[in-house]
């Protein structure tokens, strides 16, 4: 099936610095990913949509110059958070796109996570 | 934003038991999709229900979907202490099949052994 690894799982930086989430579609083309944050028991809030290729759009208050996103090529996406401080603190999701063989159906596979812990 | 309600919020049960969980939306859907997260992991995806279909069955899974009240079920039969996770309800955006999603607020599902 579709996978999506995302690295790292975990990472603890000090404020200030930047730190680099890749995720990978590994055995299919995604033209589109998705990033999400997540706050512990809550759901899932889309931070931004990335369409290989071209310029990331972004959510409405999520601010672009912070959370960089890059989507080279058709199975690697990362989100680069720079100057981090405590408040970026949260878990990390990204999604791939993929379409079903076929179908008018699309499928999402997610990644596994990224616990970004800033200190 | 996120849209979509999801009830309960939190379900704790016992092993055996069924669990029904609920979600609403408020835009018209191609398809309704039901994930499953484990803590501190990323999402699974359960099953998708089409919005001309009412009801659809996976293993212990039923999913119901009644467009007229905007709202979803999801049913687990006999359940396992391995079924406690969050459980989050998924639609596209602007009634598309492919659009970005939007997502419930979920519910967290503990099975006690």
């Amino acid at each position: 099936g579709a996978v999506v690894s995302q690295h790292p799982s975990w990472v603890i930086c000090k404020s200030g610095t930047s730190v680099k989430i890749e995720c990978r579609s590994l055995d299919f083309q995604a033209t589109t990913m998705f990033w999400y944050r997540q706050f512990p028991k809550q759901s899932l809030m889309l931070m931004a949509t990335s369409n290989e290729g071209s310029k990331a759009t972004y959510e409405q208050g999520v601010e672009k110059d912070k959370f960089l996103i890059n989507h080279a090529s058709l199975t690697l996406s990362t989100l680069t958070v720079t100057s981090a401080h405590p408040e970026d603190s949260s878990f990390y999701i990204c999604s791939a796109r993929r379409r079903h063989t076929g179908g008018a159906i699309y499928g999402y596979t997610f990644g596994s996570g990224t616990r970004l812990t800033v200190v | 934003s996120q849209q979509g309600e999801e009830d309960p919020q939190a379900l704790s049960i016992q092993e055996g038991e069924n669990a029904t969980m609920n979600c609403s939306y408020k835009t018209s859907i191609n398809n309704l999709q039901w994930y499953r997260q484990n803590s501190g992991r990323g999402l699974v995806h359960l099953i998708l229900i089409r919005s001309n279909e009412r009801e659809k069955h996976s293993g212990r899974l039923r999913v119901t979907l009644d467009t007229s009240k905007k709202s979803s079920s999801l049913l687990i039969t006999a359940s396992r202490a391995a079924d406690t996770a969050s459980y989050f309800c998924a639609h596209n955006a602007g009634g598309t099949s492919y659009g970005k999603l939007t997502f419930g607020q979920g519910t967290i599902l503990t099975v006690h052994p």
